[in-house]
């Protein structure tokens, strides 16, 4: 899985409650990514980030927020978790090859916010 | 919004015959890129096809790319049981090496 670890896998937690997933790779790629998945959406993008302390907005940031201060480690924060946000989370890194080059993706966490 | 849409939604073969997954999309764009997704797992890059070029073969995959159609073809050829999963296509447009991501095409292969 080209060295990428999200944790935790599965998570429940109680609405209103903040919650972060970890997103760590030992590829050295440039990028990293968040995306949710849910039924009949395929994969959208929540935040990306092109370096350490670089970060941006992708297509359903509200409610989300992330930080990397390492290479190596990007973390997704719901600050106070709704059940909305009840989705599959999935991290990806990119760029090891420069640009216009394929992801390499995590297997997952499944998060329930009940 | 989804910049790529796959078609059809599913599709149910026989092992042995062919598959063919098609996707459209909106905008210009560096490349487009086909991932698989096996049941509860992560995706798995299958072929990046870039805006410059129209065919490419990997396998037993062949992708095609048109660009003034806004469209590409994913095809699979003489499929097996392993071949059951979902399958995306994401266009990377922006910069970054950002993915936009279609609602994918799950594909049942029957022995």
């Amino acid at each position: 899985d080209a060295g990428i670890t999200q944790s935790p896998r599965h998570k429940v937690t109680e609405t209103g409650t903040p919650v972060t997933l970890r997103c760590h790779q030992t590829e050295n790629h440039r990028y990293m990514y968040w995306y949710r998945q849910d039924p009949g959406h395929g994969l959208r993008l929540i935040h990306y980030s092109y370096g350490v302390k670089d970060t941006d907005k992708g297509e359903v940031s509200d409610g989300y927020s992330v930080s990397r201060s390492k290479t190596e480690d990007f973390l997704l924060t719901l600050e106070s978790a709704t059940s909305s946000q009840t989705s599959v989370y999935f991290c990806a890194i990119s760029g090891g090859k420069g640009e216009n080059t394929e992801a390499f993706f995590g297997q997952g966490t499944r998060l329930t916010v009940v | 919004s989804q910049q790529g849409e796959e078609d059809p939604q599913a599709l149910s073969i026989q092992e042995g015959e062919n598959a063919t997954m098609n996707c459209s999309y909106k905008t210009s764009i560096n490349n487009l890129q086909w991932y698989r997704q096996n049941s509860g797992r992560g995706l798995v890059h299958l072929i990046l096809i870039r805006s410059n070029e129209r065919e490419k073969h990997s396998g037993r995959l062949r992708v095609t790319l048109d660009t003034s159609k806004k469209s590409s073809s994913l095809l699979i050829t003489a499929s097996r049981a392993a071949d059951t999963a979902s399958y995306f296509c994401a266009t990377d447009s922006g910069g970054y090496n950002k993915l936009i991501f279609g609602a994918g095409t799950r594909l049942a292969v029957h022995p």
